[in-house]
């Protein structure tokens, strides 16, 4: 079965210094992965996703992540945090299971920017 | 450029109520579309999925059922809600490839009383 697990329920980093949240993954085969963004009383937000290719991942709002095939891993990652970012952030991954069109996710890590 | 809409945004229901959320989308053809539920601004729960008009996969037995009367139309229902029903209810759709994300609505805050 696919799963994926975000083993920080929060993440405190003061303005200006870099930053990750951190994901692990398990699947059969090739992940599909993704990570979205829920600022309160909000819908998701994709932010970025890693489908093959390049291990660096660019997305939206300056993120990006890094796919480790030999950890599991899909850590997102910002240079430098803005108290903006503070949010819920998802790792999601879709199961590729034939016959199946879910997706699921994380538990969710909170990210607190301290200005 | 598709989009996805959702409503009400917040709603208070007596306990013993009918319920009726609904999802449109729009820009797209044949999407699958997916309710979830977040208890406590937490996880996401997948409650119902569907590929297509009439067919509907429930994730969870539970007090709710969906349908799906029209291509781009996903409805959340429940003939008698129970408090342990309240939370954020999130509704999604994606084109359906692998490869693709799935974009979300802005959700609604269920709250039972």
């Amino acid at each position: 079965a696919q799963s994926v697990a975000q083993p920080e329920d929060q993440v405190n980093v003061a303005e200006g210094n870099p930053l990750t949240v951190k994901c692990t993954y398990s699947v059969s085969g090739n992940p599909y992965l993704f990570w979205y963004v829920q600022y309160p009383n909000r819908g998701l937000q994709f932010l970025l996703k890693y489908i093959t290719g390049d291990n660096l991942v660019k997305g939206s709002y300056g993120f990006e992540a890094e796919f480790n095939k030999s950890q599991t891993s899909f850590h997102l990652k910002k240079p430098s945090a803005l108290v903006s970012d503070s949010a819920l952030y998802f790792c999601a991954v879709r199961d590729i299971t034939v016959g199946t069109y879910k997706y699921i996710f994380g538990t969710g890590t909170r990210l607190k920017v301290l200005a | 450029s598709q989009t996805i809409h959702q409503w009400p945004a917040t709603l208070v229901q007596p306990v013993g109520s009918p319920l009726s959320l609904e999802c449109t989308v729009e820009g797209t053809s044949n999407p699958n579309l997916y309710w979830y539920r977040q208890a406590a601004g937490r996880g996401l729960q997948l409650l119902f999925y569907s590929v297509g008009i009439g067919q509907i996969s429930s994730e969870v037995p539970q007090n709710l059922s969906a349908s799906r009367p029209q291509d781009r139309q996903f409805i959340l229902s429940s003939k008698k809600l129970l408090l342990s029903d309240s939370g954020f209810y999130l509704c999604a759709w994606t084109p359906g490839q692998l490869n693709t994300e799935a974009f979300f609505g802005q959700g609604t805050r269920l709250t039972v009383v």
